[in-house]
């Protein structure tokens, strides 16, 4: 079945600096990727949809300076929380769509952010 | 009001019991419907789809879909603690990209 690979599974660090998160479509061509963020207790919060060569569409209310997103080729995309705040610090998760019908989508294991 | 609302819970239940889940919507051009269940710090996985009111029947699990009544149910038979897990509900609509989820419901299964 459809694989998403995604990288760090949890990860810390210092206020100002910046992580990258991966998010790789293993078996199959991953055309639209979706990056989530979850609260404690709380749904999936849409944050952006990147389809990929083109520049990602943010959802409202989401900084695109401060959440850099890649989508450069059909296997990988790459969230960048930039000069990280501990206000920042969620659960963040990505999902694939790999062109076929809207079932077809496939969750990371999501990575753990925690900025001190 | 919110596009799809479901009760967070937490919803406590013994081994072996009946469970069910639900969720409404307000937003009649919905087509798709998935439920979803996430363990503690995993990425959440495709339990069941629907696409036409009915029910829909896979092992333990009917999901059931009301789309006169804009209500969605997930029901969970001979119910283990393997299934405590949180479990979203997620519409969408043909052509349209994105999948509005529930707030998830929180399910413990007590042995």
């Amino acid at each position: 079945g459809a694989v998403v690979s995604q990288h760090p599974s949890r990860v810390i660090c210092k206020s100002g600096t910046s992580v990258k998160i991966e998010c790789r479509s293993l078996d199959f061509q991953a055309t639209t990727m979706f990056w989530y963020r979850q609260f404690p207790k709380q749904s999936l919060m849409l944050m952006a949809t990147s389809n990929e060569g083109s520049k990602a569409t943010y959802e409202q209310g989401v900084e695109k300076d401060k959440f850099l997103i890649n989508h450069a080729s059909l296997t990988l995309s790459t969230l960048t929380v930039t000069s990280a705040h501990p206000e920042d610090s969620s659960f963040y998760i990505c999902s694939a769509q790999g062109g076929q019908t809207l079932y077809g989508y496939t969750f990371g294991s999501g990575t753990r952010l925690t900025v001190v | 009001q919110k596009e799809v609302e479901q009760d967070p819970g937490p919803l406590s239940v013994p081994e072996g019991a009946i469970v069910s889940l639900n969720c409404t919507y307000s937003n009649s051009a919905f087509q798709y419907f998935m439920w979803y269940r996430q363990y503690s710090r995993k990425g959440p996985e495709l339990l069941m789809y629907t696409y036409s009111s009915g029910n829909k029947e896979d092992g333990r699990f009917t999901a059931q879909v009301d789309k006169s009544s804009k209500y969605i149910s997930l029901f969970i038979r001979d119910s283990q603690p393997s299934d405590s897990a949180t479990y979203l509900c997620a519409m969408g609509i043909q052509g349209a990209q994105k999948l509005v989820f529930g707030q998830g419901t929180r399910l413990t299964i007590n042995p």
